[in-house]
């Protein structure tokens, strides 16, 4: 499998913390992207940083990207219990999304 | 505008039984998506389309599953039989020709073979 590999594979956290999830890949990366998934609304694209990008801003989200590391990490500040999710890195390569396996985030209140 | 529309949303069938699958992409979107995703994992593609022609269906696993997309705009998947490590979310998505970095996924199909 292609797969990016995602650390940590769950989260759990309070209202108002900050959360941080990593994504790294075996192969090189091309364009990077983030997205949510849950019941209500699906997989959602979050953010998409591009390989010459090294830091990326949306809001409450900061994205980073090290492509000599091969890797990314997405930072949620003051979380609130709507960003309970699952999060997936996706990287952009060949015309196709090679997905990561994926950070569980629950934020209690 | 309407996004990509699969049905139907819950399948539940026994192995060895056909099922398929249905999208509808985004109006005017040439590029197709079919994704596999099991339980705890990301989605991983199964097909490519551009218009009606399957540009990348290197990890379809051929012997059961078939796809098609007759016109270039709705398309169909199909398992035939299903086996119960087929239980999985069956995703589509759709973008512009060229802009695989904006995908819009639909809902999914949630499969249960049992």
């Amino acid at each position: 499998s292609q797969q990016g590999e995602e650390d940590p594979q769950a989260l759990s956290i309070q209202e108002g913390e900050n959360a941080t999830m990593n994504c790294s890949y075996k192969t090189s990366i091309n364009n990077l992207q983030w997205y949510r998934q849950n019941s209500g609304r699906g997989l959602v694209h979050l953010i998409l940083i591009r390989s010459n990008e090294r830091e990326k801003h949306s809001g409450r989200l900061r994205v980073t990207l090290d492509t000599s590391k091969k890797s990314s990490s997405l930072l949620i500040t003051a979380s609130r219990a709507a960003d309970t999710a699952s999060y997936f890195c996706a990287d952009t390569g060949f015309q196709k999304l090679v997905f990561g396996t994926g950070t569980r985030l629950l934020v209690s209140p | 505008e309407a996004g990509v529309v699969q049905s139907p949303r819950y399948k539940i069938i026994e192995k060895k039984q056909p099922v398929a699958f249905w999208c509808n992409p985004i109006s005017g979107h040439n590029t197709l998506y079919w994704y596999r995703q099991n339980l705890g994992q990301g989605p991983e593609l199964l097909i490519r389309y551009e218009n009606e022609e399957a540009v990348d269906d290197s990890q379809l696993p051929k012997d059961r599953f078939s796809a098609e997309r007759l016109k270039g705009v709705d398309s169909t998947l199909k398992i035939q039989p299903a086996e119960l490590g087929d239980s999985a979310v069956y995703l589509c998505a759709s973008s512009l020709s060229g802009q695989a970095y904006e995908q819009y996924f639909g809902p999914g199909t949630r499969l249960t073979v049992t």
